[in-house]
Order: structure tokens, then C-alpha cells, then sequence
């Protein structure tokens, strides 16, 4: 199966600064990817697919990137609500697979 | 507005079962592929079994193959998932989610817990 891994594992950053996440997959998944936010005690949001696609109601601050096997998550502002988990999925291949998460907390 | 509503977590003893259910409304239910993710106690997210629109089609992680069982009404707008022989690393919080295209999911239910445990 395709490995997703996330980087850094906790991101530091204060509130109204950019934040860069990255994504990296064993093997191209084309732009099979998703991203995702979870707050604690909630499911999951998605808030891009297809690599760079913002899904319904997803603010513009929220921007992904990339392709094959390399991708990146941007939050050009963060605002206090976006201190979260934020996961990666890849499903260009069966069976789909998410990356272990990355922390975004209040510097 | 778009919903999906868990039910039928709990408490079980290791290798009984429980049939989770997921309600959907505010949307063509019978239009979309469906899929169960679960969530181990402070881990990641696993993809566990998905379903085709007219339940012709249900795939499932290897590791799970033979113990559990997706399937769907759309008369009643519902996906379930029957869980047999539940081991203790089954123990999540399972979600039931809407595909998108290849593979993303737009849309989650509120997950329910599921513990297996003496």
C-alpha cells in the first residue's frame, strides 16, 4: 500500500502567520489527494481534493499544491480556528491511505 | 443541508458483534458511493470498507475481509456496517463518509465509539 508521511508532526505558528504542511507519498499518486481538518472530539472536514481543488464552503486562506509524490498545505493567515489536526489521503490506489497528521498549535 | 447520522456503537465483549447505522439526509443518497473510516484511541484515520451507489460493488481493507460487512438501503437513505468477531484493536470511533470522485470524502458523520473490551 502507499505510505503517506506528514511533515514536521507539530507545527508552531501564531495566529494571522502563513503555515506551509507537507505531504509526501511512497509513490506518485498523481493528484489523487486530499486533505482534511479535525478538531478534537469532531469527524474530520475536507477542505481540498484533488490536490488543489478548495471543497464547498473552505475559506481562500486554505490552498494545496503538488503532484506525483510531493504536496503542500498552506494557510496563508492562520485565524484561531485553524489550530487543528490537519490529515492528507491519497486515493489513486486501493486501498486509500492517510498520512499520520500534522498539529497546528498557538505559538 | 447535508446529514449523516451514527448510530449503534458500545461496548461489546471481544468476539461479539455490532451492526452500526448511518442516516443520511439532504441528499440523493442512492447517487453516491459511501464508506466506513475509523479512528483508533489517538491515532490516524483508516479506511475500513466502501460501497457503489446500488450496493453492487463493496470493497474492504484486507484485514478486515470476512469480519465485517458494509451494506446499504436506499429505500431508507442507510448505510450500515455488521461487525463480527470484534477484537480489541477494533476499539475507534467509527465514521461513516460520503465519496467524492476517486476517493475523497466530502462529508462525515458525527462518529460513534465503538469499545471492545471484558
Amino acid at each position: 500500500e502507499i505510505v503517506m508521511t506528514q511533515s514536521p508532526d507539530t507545527l508552531s505558528v501564531a495566529p494571522g502567520e502563513r503555515a506551509t504542511l507537507s505531504c509526501r507519498a511512497s509513490q506518485s499518486v498523481s493528484t489523487n489527494l486530499a486533505w482534511y481538518q479535525q478538531k478534537p472530539g469532531q469527524a474530520p472536514r475536507l477542505l481540498v481534493y484533488d490536490a488543489s481543488t478548495r471543497a464547498t464552503d473552505i475559506p481562500a486562506r486554505f490552498s494545496g499544491s503538488g503532484s506525483g509524490t510531493e504536496f503542500t498545505l498552506t494557510i496563508s493567515s492562520l485565524q484561531s480556528e485553524d489550530f487543528a489536526l490537519y490529515y492528507c489521503q491519497q486515493c489513486h490506489k486501493w486501498p486509500p491511505t492517510f498520512g499520520q497528521g500534522t498539529k497546528v498549535e498557538i505559538k | 443541508e447535508v446529514r449523516l447520522v451514527q448510530s449503534g456503537g458500545g461496548l461489546v465483549q471481544p468476539g461479539g458483534s455490532l451492526r452500526l447505522s448511518c442516516a443520511a439526509s439532504g441528499f440523493t443518497f442512492r447517487s453516491h458511493w459511501m464508506i466506513w473510516v475509523r479512528q483508533a484511541p489517538g491515532k490516524g484515520l483508516e479506511w475500513v470498507a466502501n460501497m457503489d451507489q446500488d450496493g453492487s460493488d463493496k470493497t474492504y481493507v484486507d484485514s478486515l475481509k470476512g469480519r465485517f460487512t458494509i451494506s446499504r438501503d436506499n429505500a431508507k437513505n442507510s448505510l450500515y456496517l455488521q461487525m463480527n468477531s470484534l477484537r480489541a484493536d477494533d476499539t475507534a470511533v467509527y465514521y461513516c463518509a460520503r465519496g467524492l470522485g476517486r476517493g475523497s470524502l466530502d462529508f462525515w458523520g458525527q462518529g460513534t465509539p465503538v469499545t471492545v473490551s471484558s
